[in-house]
């Protein structure tokens, strides 16, 4: 099962910020948080990630609360094209290093 | 990096037939994962290979269902005697090395639908 909640959908206007939350109280102190998006019809896209020190690249900025157990993607300034589902994910690292999925945050970026 | 490609893109067979997708990952990528995704769903993990050897397999995964990876390079999915829950995108992603900052790369996906 999934180790992350997320809310089903979000709406943001476009060019202000939008923020993601998701929660992942069970995580273990060596678990990393991922985020990715699908656009429909597409694979996943790797975004950001970070074990415990907040983390921006050129897409978005990952907040990570001190106590690990929730965090929020935030893109700057949201365009029509960042319209997809986001996926918040907390990395196994028991061997496999497999990804599980939730049914992420359906964000709608509005003009 | 040409990034993951998958083939077909779409396949539509009936069911009883078998059906074979390919994954050809990023070159050098040792680790390759298969996931499996339905509408509305977030992708659920079926198998993965490092290398050549198939090291986990979901219960997900049927006695239908048999992937390879020979040579360590491309891989293929089969799904013998199909059946209409097996309708899915089935995605193929791989990563260099099982480093925290090594993310998976995604391919597009082999959409199947079984009729």
């Amino acid at each position: 099962d999934a180790k992350t909640t997320q809310p089903p959908s979000m709406d943001c206007a476009e060019g202000r910020a939008a923020n993601l939350p998701c929660n992942h109280s069970t995580i273990s102190g060596n678990e990393y948080v991922y985020w990715y998006r699908q656009i429909h019809s597409q694979g996943p896209q790797y975004i950001i990630h970070g074990l415990k020190n907040n983390e921006t690249n050129e897409m978005a900025s990952l907040i990570i609360t001190e106590d690990r157990k929730s965090s929020t993607l935030i893109l700057p300034h949201a365009t029509l094209r960042d319209t997809a589902v986001y996926y918040c994910i907390v990395r196994d690292t028991s061997g496999t290093y497999k990804y599980i999925f939730g049914t992420g945050t359906r964000l709608k970026v509005l003009a | 990096d040409t990034g993951v490609s998958q083939n077909p893109r779409h396949k539509i067979t009936k069911r009883g037939q078998n059906v074979t997708f390919r994954c050809d990952p990023i070159s050098e990528h040792n680790r390759l994962y298969w996931y499996r995704q339905t509408l509305g769903q977030g992708p659920e993990f079926l198998t993965y290979f490092q290398n050549e050897a198939q090291l986990e397999k979901s219960r997900l995964l049927s006695d239908r269902f048999s992937a390879e990876r020979p040579k360590g390079s491309f891989s293929t999915l089969e799904i013998q005697r199909t059946e209409q829950g097996d309708s899915a995108m089935y995605l193929c992603a791989s990563s260099l090395g099982d480093s925290a900052y090594s993310p998976l790369h995604f391919g597009n996906g082999t959409r199947l639908t079984v009729t």
